[in-house]
């Protein structure tokens, strides 16, 4: 059974930092671009950042870009993001999922349950 | 920069079809997907490659996808089916973009 469970979130005060997991089991989780999506308070998906399957290849959304680093560690089997000068519009659900058919369709097919993380005062 | 553009809520009565749009520029150009998301849930993949589906969605769960529209179609729609609907879609230029969302409502 394929499963994605995220770690790591919480509240940080603006300009903080704070790092999420995502533990990836039933899949072999280094064959495949992983991402990380988000979901503010009553709004809809944002995608945030993807990786490819040995990490060479990582892209950001614009509004994160020089902020978060996407990683990956294949041999535990682990997603992160590290989030650093955090402000009050990445408070959200952060989701990772896995990516499947890119170049080409590329949808995600599998989900984990998300971690919430706030950013206030 | 790309956008999805989705109606804000679509309501329905049970057994009856629901019909989901998503309009982006040359939409049909690219592949869509579709996500269902129920409240406090992750999202769920119910449809891929514009027209696939997933083991274990239902069959009354379709779509299509051409000119600068695609479309979810709930065929005899049950009342599980109430929730949030987003089309989602890939370019290498913008790589990922998700529309605005659809509430369907099971009346």
């Amino acid at each position: 059974e394929v499963q994605l469970v995220e770690s790591g979130g919480g509240l940080v005060q603006p300009g903080g930092s704070l790092r999420l997991s995502c533990a990836v089991s039933g899949f072999t989780f280094s064959s495949y671009w992983m991402t990380w999506v988000r979901q503010a308070p009553g709004k809809g998906l944002q995608w945030v950042a993807n990786i490819k399957q040995d990490g060479s290849e990582k892209y950001y959304v614009e509004s994160v870009k020089g902020r978060f680093t996407i990683s990956r560690d294949n041999a535990k089997n682990s997603l992160y993001l590290q989030m650093n000068s955090l402000r009050g519009e990445d408070t959200a659900v952060y989701y990772c999922a896995r990516e499947d058919s890119c170049p080409g369709s590329c949808e995600f097919d599998y989900w984990g349950q998300g971690t919430l993380v706030t950013v206030s005062s | 920069s790309y956008e999805l553009t989705q109606p804000p809520s679509v309501s329905v009565s049970p057994r009856q079809t629901a019909t989901i749009t998503c309009s982006g520029d040359k939409l049909g150009d690219k592949y869509a997907s579709w996500y269902q998301q129920k409240p406090g849930q992750s999202p769920v993949l119910v449809i891929y490659q514009d027209t696939k589906r997933p083991s274990g969605i239902p069959e009354r769960f379709s779509g299509s996808n051409s000119g600068n529209t695609a479309t979810l179609t709930i065929s005899e729609t049950q009342a599980m089916d109430e929730a949030d609907y987003y089309c989602q879609a890939w370019d290498s230029s913008f790589l990922y973009v998700f529309g605005t969302g659809t509430k369907v409502t099971v009346l």
